[in-house]
């Protein structure tokens, strides 16, 4: 069975600072994608960075930006010059035959 | 393009209570998902749909929890009888391969 662990519950940083959100997996599957998820308090999941298991370069879209360890079963990502709109749940994911979730982290951005 | 779309929003019902979502994916997208998230918590797969087929629902309490998907397009989720265990925002989200695409979920609250 896929799991997905989120080890920080919360997270706080100052406006325009960077910050990173850790997530591990497990899974025996050879071929997956990994999500990172954003859900601000209007409870929509809104898909932020995917990243192909089979791709060895690391995912960017704008100032969001992955790595990805596949040896570690690793997926951090990471949020550069923050702004007050990232503030948000970040989640995780797994997807193989299904889609697995994390537990998520608390991402405040304090101005 | 039209996104998710689920409904009602919100709901409230006595314990023992019938209750039934609804979602309409996204024109084209074969895969159908509906998510179970209690608060405080990560997101967790109930049910997932290949067009009218069942891929997976190994986690779907059966006593008390069904759903369909009628002719590979809208699908319902019924709870019957509610449990106050029950109350937790209900996510459907759809695909058309890769990425999932989620609603905006509707909130149940069981008294």
């Amino acid at each position: 069975a896929q799991t997905v662990t989120q080890s920080q519950p919360e997270m706080s940083v100052q406006e325009a600072e960077t910050v990173t959100l850790s997530c591990t997996y497990d899974t025996s599957e050879n071929n997956y994608y990994l999500f990172w998820y954003k859900q601000p308090p209007s409870r929509q999941m809104i898909l932020v960075i995917r990243q192909e298991a089979y791709k060895q370069q690391n995912a960017t879209e704008n100032r969001f930006s992955v790595n990805f360890q596949k040896a570690a079963k690793s997926f951090s990502l990471k949020i550069s010059d923050s702004q007050l709109g990232d503030t948000a749940m970040y989640f995780c994911a797994f997807g193989a035959q299904k889609l697995v979730f994390g537990q998520g982290t608390r991402l405040t951005i304090n101005p | 393009e039209a996104g998710v779309a689920q409904s009602p929003r919100y709901k409230i019902i006595e314990k023992r209570q019938s209750v039934a979502f609804w979602c309409n994916p996204i024109s084209g997208h074969a895969t159908l998902y509906w998510y179970q998230q209690i608060l405080g918590q990560g997101p967790k797969l109930l049910i997932q749909f290949q067009n009218n087929g069942v891929v997976d629902d190994s986690q779907l309490p059966k006593d008390r929890f069904s759903a369909e998907r009628l002719k590979g397009v809208d699908s319902t989720l019924k709870i019957q009888p509610a449990k106050l265990e029950d109350s937790a925002v209900y996510l459907c989200a759809s695909s058309p391969g890769t990425d999932a695409f989620f609603g905006q979920g509707t909130r149940l609250t069981v008294v």
